[in-house]
């Protein structure tokens, strides 16, 4: 079965180092990846993805994320936290095959970056 | 742009009670889908539409119905509403559903069943 998953539920982290946080999946063929942002009582931001190409990916606010196909990990990484980075991060895969859009996500992990 | 926007964003229901959360986009997207969000639980897909009069079922669609008879509007009904339905309810769409375009999300709909 295809599945994504977050082994952290939190991640602490003082403003100014840098961050990871984490995410494995398992799913036949070749993956679609995602990161999304959760910020308190908002729906969620897209802040990357990776189709294919180049392992490392660039997205908004800073924030870059490595696809390892022989980890099966898309971590997601920031060299220098900021506190405003505090929020719920979802890593999603889409389900490879098929005309539809449909995403499996992790269940969360929730940063804290201390001032 | 007003994005996806679900209306109501807080609801209290009783016990075997309906009701049906609305949910809108302006973009002239393809592809809609419903979400739950429970704690420790992620998103579940609860139905989605590829477009106007195509609906099919996601993870969890039982105790839900959707129709999409407009590109703009995918109501989620809940006929007779359970505990268990106590959730956060997220609308998303996103443009060709073939082209791992990203998803935009509404704010939710919180919702308690008493």
């Amino acid at each position: 079965a295809q599945s994504v998953a977050q082994p952290e539920d939190q991640v602490n982290v003082a403003e100014g180092n840098p961050l990871t946080v984490k995410c494995t999946y398992s799913v036949s063929g070749n993956p679609y990846l995602f990161w999304y942002v959760q910020y308190p009582n908002r729906g969620l931001q897209f802040l990357l993805k990776y189709i294919t190409g180049d392992n490392l990916v660039k997205g908004s606010y800073g924030f870059e994320a490595e696809f390892n196909k022989s980890q099966t990990s898309f971590h997601l990484k920031k060299p220098s936290a900021l506190v405003s980075d505090s929020a719920l991060y979802f890593c999603a895969v889409r389900v490879p095959g098929g005309a539809t859009n449909k995403l499996i996500f992790g269940t969360g992990t929730l940063l804290a970056v201390q001032p | 742009n007003a994005g996806v926007t679900q209306t109501p964003k807080f609801q209290v229901l009783k016990t075997g009670q309906s009701m049906t959360l609305q949910c809108a986009q302006d973009m002239n997207h393809e592809y809609m889908s419903w979400y739950r969000q429970d704690p420790g639980m992620g998103l579940r897909l609860i139905h989605y539409s590829v477009g106007a009069g195509i609906t099919d079922q996601g993870e969890v669609p039982n105790g839900y119905n959707v129709s999409r008879s407009t590109t703009e509007d995918f109501p989620l009904r809940l006929l007779s509403a359970a505990p268990s339905q106590t959730s956060v309810y997220f609308c998303a769409s996103s443009t060709d559903s073939r082209r791992n375009q990203p998803q935009h999300f509404g704010d939710g709909t919180r919702l308690s069943i008493l």
